[in-house]
């Protein structure tokens, strides 16, 4: 299995980009990588899912090196509302083999 | 469309006892899955459904099983449980790549 690797927490300000980083030095071929986003007391919600390169949406773009070692999630311009825990996934379109990160920890202060 | 559901959301039970959470799907999915949240441990898969079958299996001991309807509704059961059950339990719904996941249940074990 794919071993994830996240920063326990990260600081950022109102209107600043942030960049959370997840080492998977085991990904297999067919694994993707999704990030979610969870708030307190609700469920993950899906933020980006990338399988190499680069992934953009209307929330965040996921930058995928050539390796797949590793995968940086970006938000752009983050608001106090972005505070919350981010998780990195990395799975298989079949969820045979699925690996969550321990998820990192984003507080946004004014 | 609704999102997915979990009931109950809040369970008390004590050692020994055995306990089961049901998820009802987004419409037209028939994927679901399960998971394990915990400070400790972060989200942990526990197994994955599709059309009444269990597809994939996470590395939990055999107290924790699952089901499937035909309306793609599923249950969670656990027996004999410890305190260490004590978790938030996830599902998530799911079609192609992207999961969807319930608020979950607050399971507490005394």
């Amino acid at each position: 299995l794919a071993k994830t690797t996240q920063p326990i927490s990260m600081d950022s300000y109102e209107g600043q980009e942030v960049n959370i980083t997840c080492s998977h030095n085991n990904i297999a071929t067919n694994d993707y990588i999704t990030w979610y986003q969870q708030f307190p007391s609700q469920g993950p919600r899906f933020i980006i899912q990338g399988y190499k390169t680069k992934v953009t949406n209307e929330v965040a773009s996921l930058f995928i090196p050539a390796d797949r070692k590793s995968s940086t999630l970006s938000l752009p311009r983050v608001s106090l509302s972005d505070t919350a825990v981010y998780y990195c996934l990395v799975a298989d379109s079949g969820y045979s083999t699925l690996t969550f990160g321990k998820g990192t920890m984003l507080l946004v202060s004014p | 469309k609704a999102g997915v559901t979990q009931t109950p959301r809040y369970l008390i039970k004590t050692r020994g006892q055995q306990v089961t959470l049901s998820c009802s799907p987004i419409s037209g999915h028939r994927s679901v899955s399960w998971y394990q949240q915990t400070p400790g441990q972060g989200l942990q898969f526990l197994f994955e459904y599709f059309s009444e079958t269990q597809r994939n299996k996470g590395n939990f001991p055999g107290r924790f099983s699952g089901r499937q309807f035909s309306n793609s509704r599923s249950e969670m059961n656990v027996s004999t449980l410890e305190l260490g059950d004590s978790a938030l339990y996830l599902c998530a719904s799911s079609i192609g790549g992207e999961q969807f996941f319930g608020p979950g249940t607050r399971l507490t074990v005394l």
